[in-house]
């Protein structure tokens, strides 16, 4: 078993609707939590970073963090065909001192206008 | 902030030949960086983890006589390729950290060895 589950998808949304990724794990360990979108041939971009539980938002992004289930979760509101992308969430546990991350498999999101 | 850049984007060469593909923090001093490898429709898999100054730790599998690293400063590391092969075409991505924060990529180097 992978310790991050993500459901590789695709994800087909109409645009002006809301995308919503999430990603379970096992290690109870983890404590730093990102997601990251990755455009076909270029390098991870990332969107949002939690530590532990809870939720943040930036702009259209929302994060939410649930460490009693192991599960977090990103949603984006009123996608536009540039969310089109691999959405990836990835995680970290203080007990790597540098911080290596576990990556989910990735989520391709297709946005439809 | 936080931009991490990787030279060159793209590199064909003849299978035998050695590749250098460097990796650089721009506005941020990075205590740590990281070397991954990706195939297509695939997640990263992390290659090796490097600090200013010391040797890079590598990944099981991944051989450090054939992927050597250097991480000479602060803002700079690179991966050469050495005897590259055709099975080692593939996208190589790095990215760095500051303080075991969170990690920026760079934009990815496409490698193909013919």
């Amino acid at each position: 078993q992978k310790e991050v589950e993500q459901d590789p998808g695709p994800l087909s949304v109409p645009e002006g609707a809301i995308v919503s990724l999430n990603c379970t794990y096992s290690n109870s360990a983890f404590q730093y939590f990102m997601w990251y979108r990755q455009y076909s041939r270029k390098g991870p971009e990332l969107l949002m970073y939690t530590y532990s539980s809870g939720n943040k938002e930036d702009g259209r992004f929302t994060a939410q963090v649930d460490k009693s289930s192991k599960y977090i979760s990103l949603f984006i509101r009123d996608s536009q065909p540039s969310d089109s992308a691999t959405y990836l969430c990835a995680m970290s546990s203080l007990d790597d001192s540098w911080g290596k991350l576990q990556f989910g498999a990735g989520t391709q999101v297709v946005v439809t206008p | 902030g936080a931009v991490v850049s990787q030279h060159p984007s793209r590199v064909i060469c003849k299978s035998g030949t050695s590749v250098k593909i460097e990796c650089r923090s721009l506005d941020f001093q990075a205590t740590t960086m990281f070397w991954y490898r990706q195939f297509p429709k695939q997640s990263l898999m992390l290659m090796a983890t490097s600090n200013e100054g010391s040797k890079a730790t590598y990944e099981q599998g991944v051989e450090k006589d054939k992927f050597l690293i250097n991480h000479a400063s602060l803002t700079l590391s690179t991966l050469t390729v050495t005897s590259a092969h055709p099975e080692d075409s593939s996208f190589y991505i790095c990215s760095a950290s500051f303080e075991r924060e969170t990690q920026y990529f760079g934009p990815g180097t496409r490698l193909l060895v013919l």
